[in-house]
C-alpha cells in the first residue's frame, strides 16, 4: 500500500484558479469512485471537503470541486481567497476495508 | 454534534507500547453505518492511515502496521482505543482519531489530534 502521489506545492493569485492531482492505482483511485478531499490548516485536524470524487458536505463552498480520471483524481479551488492557503491531502478506499492518503499538497495565495 | 476527543501519554519510550484512547460524544459508537479510525502525522509530513474498528470489534489495519497495531471499541463507554507496540522513534506524530462513513469511505469527523513523541 503507497500513498497516492500528490505535487508538494500549488499557487495561484487570489481569484484564479488551482488544481492538485492526486495519483494512485487502479486498486485505489481506479478502482473505485471513494476519493475524498481534506483542508488542513496549520496545527489543526484535516477537515472534510470532497468526497465520493465530487460531492460536496455541507457548509463546503462550491468553489471546491473534485473529478477523476482513470488512477488520477483532481481537486480544483477556484476563486482563489486568502483563506484557502493550507495543505491539501486526497485519500481513496484500497479495497478490504483498507485507506490510503496523498502526500499532500501546500497550496500558497500569492 | 459529534466530537471526539484523543487522550494519552504524550511520551513513549523506544521498545514499548504507545496507547491512546478516543472518547466520542454527540452520536452513538453503535452504528453500522461507520468505522472509527486512526490516522497520524509525523512532524512536518503527510497523513497515514492506521486502522479502523467496527462497532462489533472487527479491526481493519495498514498492513504495514498490522504487526503491531492493536484496536479496541468499548460500547459502554463510547470511546475506543489504540495500542501500537515496539515504538521507535519513528512513531513520534500527532495522532488523530476520526469517524468513517462506511460504503463512501471518507473521514467525516476528527478529533483534535494528540502529539506522541517516543523517546527515551
Amino acid at each position: 500500500q503507497s500513498a497516492l502521489t500528490q505535487p508538494p506545492s500549488a499557487s495561484g493569485s487570489p481569484g484564479q484558479s488551482v488544481t492538485i492531482s492526486c495519483t494512485g492505482t487502479s486498486s485505489d483511485v481506479g478502482g473505485y469512485n471513494f476519493v475524498s478531499w481534506y483542508q488542513q490548516n496549520p496545527g489543526k485536524a484535516p477537515r472534510l471537503i470532497i468526497y465520493e470524487v465530487s460531492k460536496w458536505p455541507s457548509g463546503v463552498p462550491d468553489r471546491f470541486s473534485g473529478s477523476k480520471s482513470g488512477n488520477t483524481a483532481s481537486l480544483t479551488v477556484s476563486g482563489l481567497q486568502a483563506e484557502d492557503e493550507a495543505d491539501y491531502y486526497c485519500s481513496s478506499y484500497a479495497g478490504n476495508n483498507e485507506y490510503v492518503f496523498g502526500t499532500g499538497t501546500k497550496v500558497t495565495v500569492l | 454534534h459529534l466530537q471526539l476527543q484523543e487522550s494519552g501519554p504524550g511520551l513513549v519510550k523506544p521498545s514499548e507500547t504507545l496507547s491512546l484512547t478516543c472518547s466520542v460524544s454527540g452520536d452513538s459508537i453503535s452504528s453500522g453505518d461507520f468505522f472509527w479510525g486512526w490516522i497520524r502525522q509525523p512532524p512536518g509530513k503527510g497523513l497515514e492511515w492506521i486502522g479502523n474498528v467496527f462497532y462489533n470489534g472487527e479491526t481493519y489495519s495498514n498492513p504495514s502496521l498490522k504487526s503491531r497495531v492493536t484496536i479496541s471499541i468499548d460500547r459502554s463507554q463510547t470511546q475506543f482505543s489504540l495500542h501500537l507496540s515496539a515504538v521507535t522513534a519513528a512513531d513520534t506524530a500527532v495522532y488523530y482519531c476520526a469517524r468513517v462513513r462506511r460504503f463512501a469511505d471518507y473521514f467525516d469527523y476528527w478529533g483534535q489530534g494528540t502529539l506522541v513523541t517516543a523517546s527515551s
